[in-house]
């Protein structure tokens, strides 16, 4: 399975635009890159998902680069509300996939 | 449509008792996996079932863990005997399961459960 770094925190203010670089040199060519988001006593919540280039969906962006080995989620304007931990995972490339987390990025957004 | 959802919330047990860790997929979602978060981690892999059985269980620490879906559908997470250490809070995902990916994992709330 693939192995992802990224930061282990970030701090932001309201409505900024806030962009998590996760690194996945070893993403294998069928894998899609996922992203989460977890709040606190809750499971993680799916975000976004890509394999190539610029995915946008209501929620957020994820731009991923002609080589795949890293990958960035912009949250546009962030709230008080986005403060969490957001977590970048490569897989998915077959009908079944377990996942492995790492310990994510914690994102602190204060007013 | 209804995600995943898991009862109890929360369990408190003590030590060397038996707990049973329910979870209801998505509707449709033939494939159902378990984890287990510890405080300041990220969700860890326990197992995941296809339909009735359990394709993967690699991730299970010793045979006091155990789990069930002998529907397809429900799923029950089994701890014999247990110890303060599997204090956590542990995590259902079900996915459609299809073949085709990605098999994007949707995730329930998850029962914190303490072992005093």
């Amino acid at each position: 399975l693939a192995k992802t770094t990224q930061p282990i925190s970030m701090d932001s203010y309201e409505g900024q635009e806030v962009n998590i670089t996760c690194s996945h040199n070893n993403i294998a060519t069928n894998d899609y890159i996922t992203w989460y988001q977890q709040f606190p006593s809750q499971g993680p919540r799916f975000i976004i998902q890509g394999y190539k280039t610029k995915v946008t969906n209501e929620v957020a962006s994820l731009f991923i680069p002609a080589d795949r080995k890293s990958s960035t989620l912009s949250l546009p304007r962030v709230s008080l509300s986005d403060t969490a931990v957001y977590y970048c995972l490569v897989g998915l490339n077959s009908g079944y996939s377990t996942l492995t987390f790492g310990k994510g990025t914690m994102l602190l957004v204060s007013p | 449509g209804a995600g995943v959802s898991q009862t109890p919330s929360n369990k408190v047990t003590e030590k060397g008792k038996y707990v049973e860790l329910r979870c209801d997929p998505i509707s449709g979602h033939t494939a159902l996996y378990w984890y287990r978060q510890s405080l300041g981690q990220g969700p860890e892999f326990l197992i995941y079932f296809q339909g009735t059985g359990a394709a993967d269980d690699s991730g299970l620490p010793n045979d006091r863990f155990f789990a069930v879906r002998p529907e397809g559908s429900v799923s029950t997470l089994k701890i014999q005997r247990t110890e303060r250490g599997d204090s956590a809070v542990y995590l259902c995902a079900s996915s459609p399961g299809t073949g085709v990916p990605p098999d994007t994992q949707y995730f329930g709330p998850g029962t914190r459960l303490t072992v005093l």
